[in-house]
């Protein structure tokens, strides 16, 4: 069983508030994603990190931003939550090269009232 | 830019055969994923494959061709609990890029009919 772990799994939260998920790993991989999925729609790539200290947003423009100080946590901040922000919240972690699939944790049910 | 396509939905009887594909315009291509997500939970690896060819793993198959962009899924012995939505994943390094990233294709929702 993957050890990658995010809080809280369901949010509701009003409109303006800041916010931050959080995504810890113990298997001490060096990379780590947050993914954006809405009911039914795809995985979109919204940050990814390589080791601390790195990020990088990806192909989807999000509002979030993130930050990684320590290798296992990577947590995700919204400034100012909005109803369009309203979407499931995946993060996934991996190690650097090779056959090394990527291991998701439960998600974050974001729902922006 | 970078591109994956897989059909949409797919019909199958339980004890059949189904084959999901994908395919992917990358560049940088550094081996394609397949994972299973039933609805509302996270998705949980199934298959990797890296070098052109098939791996089996079980009731699973993975195929890719890296010349065509190409790879599929093979299910076989068919479970009504193996209804769920199958993604296609790409890890590919951008040209400059610091390091690879893992994208998703829309995934292909498979209905498993008695």
């Amino acid at each position: 069983e993957a050890d990658i772990y995010q809080t809280p799994r369901y949010l509701v939260i009003g409109t303006g508030k800041k916010i931050t998920l959080e995504c810890s790993q113990t298997m001490g991989h060096d990379k780590m994603y947050w993914y954006q999925q809405d009911p039914g729609m795809e995985l979109h790539l919204i940050h990814y990190s390589y080791g601390v200290n790195s990020t990088e947003k990806g192909d989807l423009s999000s509002e979030s931003t993130v930050s990684r100080i320590r290798t296992e946590h990577f947590p995700l901040t919204l400034e100012s939550a909005r109803p369009s922000h309203t979407s499931q919240y995946l993060c996934a972690s991996s190690e650097s090269e090779g056959r090394r699939e990527a291991f998701f944790g439960q998600g974050t049910r974001l729902t922006v009232v | 830019g970078q591109n994956i396509d897989q059909p949409t939905e797919m019909t199958a009887t339980e004890g059949a055969i189904v084959q999901i594909n994908c395919t992917y315009q990358t560049s940088g291509f550094n081996g394609l994923f397949w994972y299973q997500q039933h609805a509302g939970e996270a998705p949980t690896f199934l298959s990797y494959n890296v070098l052109d060819g098939l791996e089996e793993k079980g009731r699973f198959s993975s195929f890719l061709s890296r010349s065509k962009g190409y790879s599929y899924l093979l299910l076989k012995e068919l479970q009504m609990k193996d209804s769920a939505s199958y993604l296609c994943a790409v890890r590919f390094r951008e040209y400059g890029g610091a390091t690879n990233k893992l994208i998703f294709g829309t995934g292909t929702l498979l209905a498993v009919q008695p």
